[in-house]
């Protein structure tokens, strides 16, 4: 059974530019959810997703959005980048939002310059 | 405000020996705690976890005691193994609100051979 797969693993983009990326969830998985990590903040909750509905929002500005497609994949998006935006950006995949274990994928590593 | 707070960023043990990993949380609506560990270039893996209805449960050489008093859990290894040298992180999931897992900031943990 594959994993949860993230794309791209890497990406450097300059400031003001936006970026988008990809998470396809474990099969059969219908719950994803996204976290950014930086150091000494842990990784933080952005937002998750169910049946193409976010159901729940973290603490980061209106740059930071999402979407969930039919298929359960998931995308996030994060508009005019600034530089503290530099982080690990990891997506989970949960069978629904009541299952208490979230799988991760190996995430994206966001540079920007 | 860190809800979940890691306030060891490093520890370093003897293989074979006890490892101890502490978290402290200040919200008494959290109702279930989990363990991930993250190895460089990976994402998080589930290790294990424990619901607020309990004070202990155990996994192989893994063990959570959860302290609802103190507002404390902690992970102890027994036997410690070089390969249990990684980052570890706590997570707590709210009764309500909009986070799904709020991670603390990670202790990284050195078994030495």
């Amino acid at each position: 059974k594959a994993g949860v797969t993230q794309t791209p693993r890497y990406l450097i983009k300059t400031r003001g530019q936006q970026v988008t990326l990809s998470c396809s969830p474990i099969s059969g998985h219908r719950s994803v959810s996204w976290y950014q990590q930086t150091p000494g903040q842990g990784l933080q909750f952005l937002f998750e997703y169910f049946s193409e509905t976010q159901r729940n929002k973290g603490n980061f500005p209106g740059r930071f959005s999402g979407r969930q497609f039919s298929n359960s994949r998931s995308e996030m998006n994060v508009s005019t980048l600034e530089l503290g935006d530099s982080a690990l950006y990891l997506c989970a995949s949960s069978y629904d939002t009541q299952n208490t274990e979230a799988f991760f994928g190996q995430g994206t590593r966001l540079t920007v310059v | 405000d860190q809800q979940v707070k890691q306030n060891s960023p490093s520890l370093s043990v003897q293989e074979g020996r006890i490892s101890i990993l502490n978290c402290d949380y200040t919200n008494s609506m959290f109702d279930y705690f989990l363990w991930y560990k993250k190895y460089p270039a990976e994402g998080p893996t589930f290790l294990i976890s424990i619901s607020s209805i309990k004070d202990k449960n155990e996994d192989g050489r893994f063990t959570v005691f959860l302290n609802k008093s103190a507002k404390h859990l902690s992970l102890h290894i027994v036997p410690s193994q070089p390969g249990d040298s990684a980052v570890y992180f706590c997570a707590a999931i709210p009764t309500s609100g909009t986070y799904k897992y709020i991670f603390g900031t990670g202790t990284r943990l050195k078994v030495l051979a």
